[in-house]
Formats: C-alpha cells, structure tokens, sequence
C-alpha cells in the first residue's frame, strides 16, 4: 500500500497571504489528523477527520480550518499567515481513532 | 508538566549501548504509543502498548507501561547509529472525540 502524502512538501509564502495543504491517507484510512510541529511548541494537534467530519479540533484560532473529502482526502487552510504559522504541518491517517496513526512526510511551510 | 512528558529531554550514547527513555502523562489512556521522527521528517510508529498490558517487546525494543504511576519506558538495546533520532510518546484517549497528545520528545544521538 502507498503511504501518506502530502503536497506540497516546501512552502513559501508572507504575511497575510492564505495557503491550502493536501494529504491523501492510506487507502482504506477513514481517519485524518494534522498537527502542527515548531521547535518552540513540539506537536500540536489541529484537528481530526473522520467520514467527512470534524470529530475534534486543537486550540488553534480560527484562521486554521480543514476538510475532508468523500475519499478521504483531506485539506487543511490557513488564512491571513503570520510569522508564527512557519512550521511542519503534518498528516497522519489511521484506520480507526485509537489505533496507530502514518504520519506522511509534511509540509514545510515557511511565512515571511 | 504536560501530557506525554519525556525525559530525559536529549540523550547521547555509544554505539551497542542501551538507551532508556521516559515518559509521564496525566490522565486516563487507552493505550500508549511510541513514534520516531528521523530530523525533519514524518513520525514512524514504533511500538503501541495497551492499558491492560505492562510489557510489551519488538525487535530491539521494549516499552513498559506502569498506569498506577502514569508512566512509560522505552528501551533501545544494542543501539546503532541509525537509532539516531527524535523519540516521542503519544497518549491516546480513553474514547474518541479526543486527540492523541504527543510529548516533547527526547533527542536520541547514538555515537559511533
């Protein structure tokens, strides 16, 4: 089976602008996290997907959102980016909730 | 401190040595997982360990799970260079609708 992906992997983009990361699952994964990685912070969760849904959200601002896609392909947007967004986000899906997650290899997403 | 604490925070050691990392967390889990995060990259499951279970071995691995004590221990032995990498710990929720919660990770360099 193919792993995660996530498209694209590097990101340029400056303060105020909005920007939209891709994650495709493991063929058969209903369930999609993201998280957001700094070295300042660690690991944050964003939010997860389940069938389409939002089944649980991080303490992140609204400027974050995501989505989930009847294929289970999921997006997630940051709009009006400020410095502080510069990180790897990164995808993980997993068969049920609580099993183990595949991460993919991130975005690298830099604000200037 | 926070859920999914590790410890120690970095960790240097000779090749063929054995390398032991810590992890505390607050609250009730369903089970507990270890990933490894080679720089910059996507996590890698490693080893998953349910509450009901105390010991559990794969490969050159060995996790430890004390839940009167909400604490985990993961063992690498005979370590090898390539062991080198970030190593962190991730509670899971006793029921869905809650994220996972990863720790800060500890930085693992295996010295050749």
């Amino acid at each position: 089976k193919a792993g995660v992906t996530q498209t694209p992997r590097y990101l340029i983009k400056t303060r105020g602008q909005q920007v939209t990361l891709s994650c495709s699952p493991i063929s058969g994964h209903r369930s999609v996290s993201w998280y957001q990685q700094t070295p300042g912070q660690g690991l944050q969760f964003l939010f997860e997907y389940f069938s389409e849904t939002q089944r649980n959200k991080g303490n992140f601002p609204g400027r974050f959102s995501g989505r989930q896609f009847s294929n289970s392909r999921s997006e997630m947007n940051v709009s009006t980016l400020e410095l502080g967004d510069s990180a790897l986000y990164l995808c993980a899906s997993s068969f049920q909730t609580l099993s183990e997650q595949f991460f993919g290899p991130g975005t690298r997403l830099t604000v200037l | 401190s926070q859920q999914g604490e590790e410890d120690p925070q970095a960790l240097s050691i000779q090749e063929g040595e054995n390398a032991t990392m810590n992890c505390s967390y607050k609250t009730s889990i369903n089970n507990l997982q270890w990933y490894r995060q080679n720089s910059g990259r996507g996590l890698v499951h490693l080893i998953l360990i349910r509450s009901n279970e105390r010991e559990k071995h794969s490969g050159r691995l060995r996790v430890t799970l004390d839940t009167s004590k909400k604490s985990s221990s993961l063992l690498i032995t005979a370590s090898r260079a390539a062991d080198t990498a970030s190593y962190f710990c991730a509670t899971v929720p006793l029921s869905e609708g809650q994220n996972f919660v990863f720790g800060p990770g500890t930085r693992l360099s295996v010295l050749p």
